[in-house]
């Protein structure tokens, strides 16, 4: 069984704040990271996938590394805003199969 | 604007009923999987398939579960008979390509 550790389990911040998440799983084997938004009562969205050790990708105010070698990635939100509010899943993909982690749930209060 | 369509999105049954969830992916998505949602599990994969042919069902239970993409714009998950440690959210999932899946909105299944 492959253990993906999400790291805060939950996050309250205010509007403003800055802040990361951190995503541990086995390296070996590992092909790709994917890092999915979950609002409530809706679907899984899904906001990068990185293959490359030292990968970063940004999208607006949320960015993400990822290190292949020692098995993390972290997600980094700047600025947060209430509609940020959502659980965070991250996703190593081994051999075509996503083993997703349980999340880190965030909310920002206005 | 494409999208993952499920069916139904709410599902309330009586233990030994059968179930049967439907799925419509993306049209060109290839890769279908089936997840199930659950408080203690999280989200985990039960099946999937590639061009309509299964590839991997390890995560089923496979003496009452079972998956069928009888074409490439449906994809079927039946329980029979179905049990109250069903209940769960099932999601069904599409991609292209090995890279991001599109998720439909999932059917909530509850079995008294």
């Amino acid at each position: 069984i492959l253990n993906v550790e999400q790291s805060p389990q939950s996050l309250h911040v205010q509007e403003g704040d800055s802040t990361n998440f951190t995503c541990s799983f086995p390296s070996s084997n590992f092909y790709a990271l994917h890092w999915y938004r979950w609002e409530t009562a809706k679907s899984p969205e899904a906001l990068f996938v990185m293959t490359l050790n030292g990968d970063e990708k940004k999208k607006g105010r949320i960015s993400a590394t990822l290190n292949t070698k020692e098995g993390y990635s972290y997600l980094y939100i700047k600025g947060s805003q209430p509609e940020d509010s959502a659980t965070y899943l991250c996703a190593p993909e081994y051999g075509n199969k996503l083993v997703f982690g349980a999340g880190t749930i965030l909310r920002v209060k206005s | 604007d494409a999208r993952v369509t499920q069916t139904p999105r709410h599902k309330v049954t009586e233990m030994g009923q059968e179930v049967t969830m439907r799925c419509q992916p993306i049209l060109g998505h290839n890769t279908v999987f089936w997840y199930r949602q659950t408080m203690m599990q999280g989200l985990e994969l039960l099946a999937y398939f590639r061009n309509r042919a299964p590839l991997d069902d390890s995560g089923m239970p496979k003496d009452r579960f079972s998956a069928e993409m009888p074409d490439a714009t449906l994809a079927t998950l039946k329980i029979q008979p179905s049990e109250p440690r069903d209940s769960a959210v099932y999601f069904c999932a599409g991609t292209s390509s090995y890279n991001e899946q599109f998720f439909g909105p999932g059917t909530r299944l509850t079995v008294l």
